[in-house]
């Protein structure tokens, strides 16, 4: 399955609301996942099953979609959200694939 | 808390191989999680190369490197690896290891990552 990750950078000013897209090539049963990488950093873990933030994550990020279209949204950015950002799916308890990565900067 | 510590940094010659650890340390026990490995290049998106459910004995590898990637995991020293051999330039990237939320299914998500192992690949 493909991901396509849309836009593929975004500059924003604080407080904006910045939202980012995700597509499949194929319909996804929900096995959708959000990750923030900043440089140096392994990713880390945001949104998983479409919407379900993970534990410790700011409750400015949010997730929705399905089928094939998904969005991750930050409500308010901050200056620590100056990041990259990746989509994830699963087709099999094992097997997966990313998006190309959307960059959030700051203006 | 889980940790998960992978091997240090590697420079190795076209055609040659290279083997990467990851050992998990802390919450839940080590067979029952599904553990993945993907890779990063200078600049450049994730890439899932492969993963291994230890209990299950069951591993699968993405398509692009069948034939030259093999993932173990040892249950004695809760130890995952991941070999990739006949190396060529462009498999210079950082390898991660990460470890599945859910347990034995990566649909979930992956919660914890491994520091990340550069390999250069240079002659």
């Amino acid at each position: 399955i493909q991901m396509t990750q849309s836009p593929s950078s975004v500059s924003a000013s604080v407080g904006d609301r910045v939202t980012i897209s995700c597509r499949a090539s194929q319909g996804l049963d929900g096995s959708l996942a959000w990750y923030q990488q900043k440089p140096g950093q392994a990713p880390r873990l945001l949104i998983y099953h479409v919407s379900t933030l993970q534990s410790g994550v700011p409750s400015r990020f949010s997730g929705a979609g399905s089928g094939t279209d998904f969005t991750l949204t930050i409500s308010g950015v901050q200056p620590e959200d100056c990041a990259i950002y990746y989509c994830q799916q699963a087709n099999s308890f094992l097997a997966l694939s990313f998006g190309g990565g959307t960059k959030v900067d700051l203006k | 808390q889980v940790q998960l510590v992978q091997s240090e940094s590697e420079v190795k010659k076209p055609g040659s191989s290279v083997k990467v650890s990851c050992k998990a340390s802390g919450g839940g026990t080590f067979t029952h999680y599904v553990f993945t490995w993907l890779r990063q290049a200078p600049g450049q998106g994730l890439e899932w190369l492969g993963g291994i459910i230890p209990i299950f004995e069951t591993s699968d590898y993405s398509q692009k490197f069948q034939g030259r990637i093999t993932i173990t995991a040892d249950e004695s020293t809760t130890t995952a690896y991941m070999e990739l051999s006949s190396l060529k330039f462009d498999d210079t990237a950082i390898y991660y290891c990460a470890r599945a939320r859910s347990g034995t299914t990566v649909v979930g998500g992956l919660d914890f990552w491994g520091q990340g192992t550069l390999v250069t690949v240079s002659s």
